[in-house]
């Protein structure tokens, strides 16, 4: 079943530029995690934020969530080209089969020197 | 240790064979995932273990069969497969939370084709 939405599907961005994506859900959440993906290998995670939180930070990354729309947002500043990637929403939420954890489709960024 | 480790890297399989997908960490996580991601599409969550026992089963059909010998290990048991199933498996392991889903440490997965 898919939770997240993200929004644009693609994004493509001159270095120092700012990038933002934007993950839309359905459902109250426990948690909203952002991830990225390199050329289709493994995810690593950027920034976990809980549903009773409305910004964090982590170096250039910003997270804001706004539960009341029920989205939220990844700001990248000064974007450099190692940027590019697919980057993920996850939403921890409870559905009628239990707890469940589901990615969006993601944003794919490209960052141009 | 902060890496989940994956092997093999690439496995081609008949759809009469049987092949094992194995998954390795050593941070102390008692949760470990496994994951099918097609191209260009999101990861889509098969099997949960928290403290060796499984706990979540996404309705993933019985010819993909997941073991946890004990804490630091995560297999995933490959029997009949379909072409269809080809696809990118990815390991993932956290530490279990309180409440929901922790962050998630990912191996590099498993890019499997069924002929």
């Amino acid at each position: 079943s898919q939770q997240g939405e993200e929004d644009p599907q693609a994004l493509s961005i001159q270095e120092g530029e700012n990038a933002t994506m934007n993950c839309s859900y359905k459902t109250s959440i426990n948690n909203l995690q952002w991830y990225r993906q390199n050329s289709g290998r493994g995810l690593v995670h950027l920034i976990l934020i809980r549903s009773n939180e409305r910004e964090k930070h982590s170096g250039r990354l910003r997270v804001t969530l706004d539960t009341s729309k029920k989205s939220s947002s990844l700001l990248i500043t000064a974007s450099r080209a190692a940027d590019t990637a697919s980057y993920f929403c996850a939403t921890d939420h409870r559905d009628n089969y239990g707890q469940n954890f589901v990615f969006g489709p993601g944003t794919r960024l490209s960052v141009l020197p | 240790d902060t890496e989940v480790t994956q092997t093999p890297k690439h496995l081609v399989m008949g759809m009469t064979n049987k092949k094992s997908l194995k998954c390795e960490q050593h941070m102390g996580h008692r949760a470990m995932y496994w994951y099918k991601q097609k191209a260009k599409k999101p990861p889509e969550l098969m099997f949960v273990y928290s403290y060796e026992k499984l706990s979540i089963n996404e309705s993933v059909p019985s010819r993909f069969s997941p073991e946890c010998p004990n804490s630091s290990l995560l297999n995933l048991h490959l029997h009949a497969l379909q072409p269809e199933d080809s696809a990118l498996y990815l390991c993932a392991s956290s530490q279990v939370g309180l409440a929901g889903y922790n962050e998630q440490f990912f191996g590099p997965g498993t890019r499997l084709t069924v002929l």
